[in-house]
């Protein structure tokens, strides 16, 4: 059972365009949702995070709105640069005695084509 | 600043051999986490440590355990290796309260069992 869903696996997208990519969850448990980048043979690093109590964080180049009611959430990147393309997991955590394990999305690649 | 280093950073063994690997979290950070990234995958939550006694534990199977010693770096141990364990194998460090800021990922082990 996939709690956290990325349907869409790969997106491409015009340098200076806007990316969105999007994440869908099931447990409403969820209180941490946080997006990482992967490029090839690295570790996912983290990029930006929101916490159910708010509906938007920025930073950046970088914008993440949830949806509670909708149970969604998107990353937003304007402008798109060639350098953004990656892999890019949507993740999730529950606060409290499981020390914050994440759940991750299959994740979206997403090419910005110069 | 330091990562999470993880060592080796590529291993090959053959079925029904045993592997270790090893994780060196980052400074103060308290916290270790184990991830199992197959082909096309998401990471899947293996096990967590925190000050040195497991957190929690996800999806490791019994041929595999797992320990964080007294200066914080973790060894997963895989026995009776199988094809199927064929993965990237990614270690994450963070302090307690990694909730909104995530935490930091290792580069990842690749195994490979032929």
């Amino acid at each position: 059972d996939q709690q956290v869903k990325q349907n869409s696996p790969s997106l491409s997208v015009q340098e200076g365009r806007i990316s969105i990519l999007n994440c869908d969850y099931t447990n409403s448990m969820f209180d941490y949702f946080l997006w990482y980048k992967k490029y090839p043979a690295e570790g996912p690093t983290f990029l930006i995070s929101i916490s159910s109590i708010k509906d938007k964080n920025e930073d950046g180049r970088f914008t993440v709105f949830l949806n509670k009611s909708a149970k969604h959430l998107s990353l937003h990147i304007v402008p798109s640069q060639p350098g953004d393309s990656a892999v890019y997991f949507c993740a999730a955590s529950t606060s409290g005695g499981s020390n914050y394990k994440l759940t991750f999305g299959k994740g979206t690649l997403l090419t910005v084509n110069p | 600043a330091a990562g999470v280093i993880q060592s080796p950073r590529h291993l090959i063994k053959e079925k029904r051999e045993t592997a270790t690997l090893k994780c060196y979290p980052i400074p103060r950070h308290d916290t270790v986490y184990w991830y199992q990234q197959g082909p096309g995958q998401d990471p899947q939550f293996l096990i967590s440590f925190y000050e040195k006694m497991q957190s929690d534990k996800g999806s490791i199977p019994d041929r595999f355990s797992a320990q964080q010693f007294s200066d914080y770096h973790s060894e997963l141990n895989m026995s009776s290796l199988e094809l199927g364990d064929s993965a990237l194998y990614f270690c994450a460090s963070s302090p307690i309260i990694a909730g909104f800021y995530g935490y930091t990922f290792g580069s990842g082990t690749r195994l490979t069992v032929v």
